[in-house]
């Protein structure tokens, strides 16, 4: 069965540091996402990404934050200058239409901000 | 209020038993509805979409009540394997990406 994977698994920064998380989405799929789970708590949205452009973020997605397909596979998820709240499971998701498709996700990057 | 509403459990049951998890939304233009799966520190995986008519998926019957907003899994049989967090999520229209999920129902079956 298809699948959504990420990469890395987990990731350790110091805090001020920029992380990249990589995703490769499920290869017929054409909307992207990313979520993040902080320990404990509910699985949030940040963002959604269609034909190269975001097409929906929260407002936990500021500045700090930027995605790109910079290539026909990848889908990544950039943070500039991490903080301590950053620490969080980040969870990549594709689906192959809106609303009612249900969205597949992959195994999650886990980050670790010291 | 919370938008989508679950009670964390845990739901401790013996295997065979039959159990129900139950989920109330608060925003009656929500279209979309979705059951998901979560193993400790894992993804969310999907079990079941639900639809207003009701459908079931082997042990896994999903249910939906617009009226009332509340949407229900019940798992027969229970296995060992179905020990998890179970997720309900909702998708507020066909016109947007976002999901929304409850905080989970836990889910112990126990020998």
């Amino acid at each position: 069965e298809p699948e959504v994977t990420q990469t890395p698994s987990h990731q350790v920064t110091q805090m001020g540091q920029e992380v990249i998380l990589r995703c490769v989405p499920i290869s017929n799929h054409l909307y992207f996402y990313w979520y993040r789970q902080i320990l404990g708590q509910k699985v949030e949205f940040l963002v959604s990404f269609y034909n190269n452009e975001i097409s929906e973020k929260s407002e936990i997605f500021d500045d700090q934050f930027s995605v790109e397909r910079p290539d026909g596979s990848n889908f990544t998820l950039k943070i500039r200058s991490t903080k301590l709240e950053d620490s969080a499971m980040y969870f990549c998701a594709s689906s192959d239409g809106r609303g009612h498709q249900p969205q597949h996700f992959g195994d999650g990057t886990r980050l670790s901000i010291l | 209020r919370k938008e989508v509403e679950q009670d964390p459990g845990p739901f401790n049951v013996p295997e065979g038993a039959t159990v129900a998890f139950n989920c109330t939304y608060s925003n009656s233009a929500s279209q979309s509805f979705f059951w998901y799966r979560q193993d400790c520190r894992k993804e969310p995986k999907l079990l079941m979409s639900v639809y207003s008519s009701g459908n079931e998926d082997g042990r896994f019957t999903a249910q939906l009540n617009r009226a009332s907003q509340y949407i229900s899994l019940l798992i027969r049989d229970s296995k060992l394997s179905d020990s998890a967090t179970y997720l309900c999520v909702v998708s507020r229209s066909y016109n947007t990406d976002k999901l929304i999920f409850g905080t989970g129902t836990r889910l112990q079956v126990f020998p």
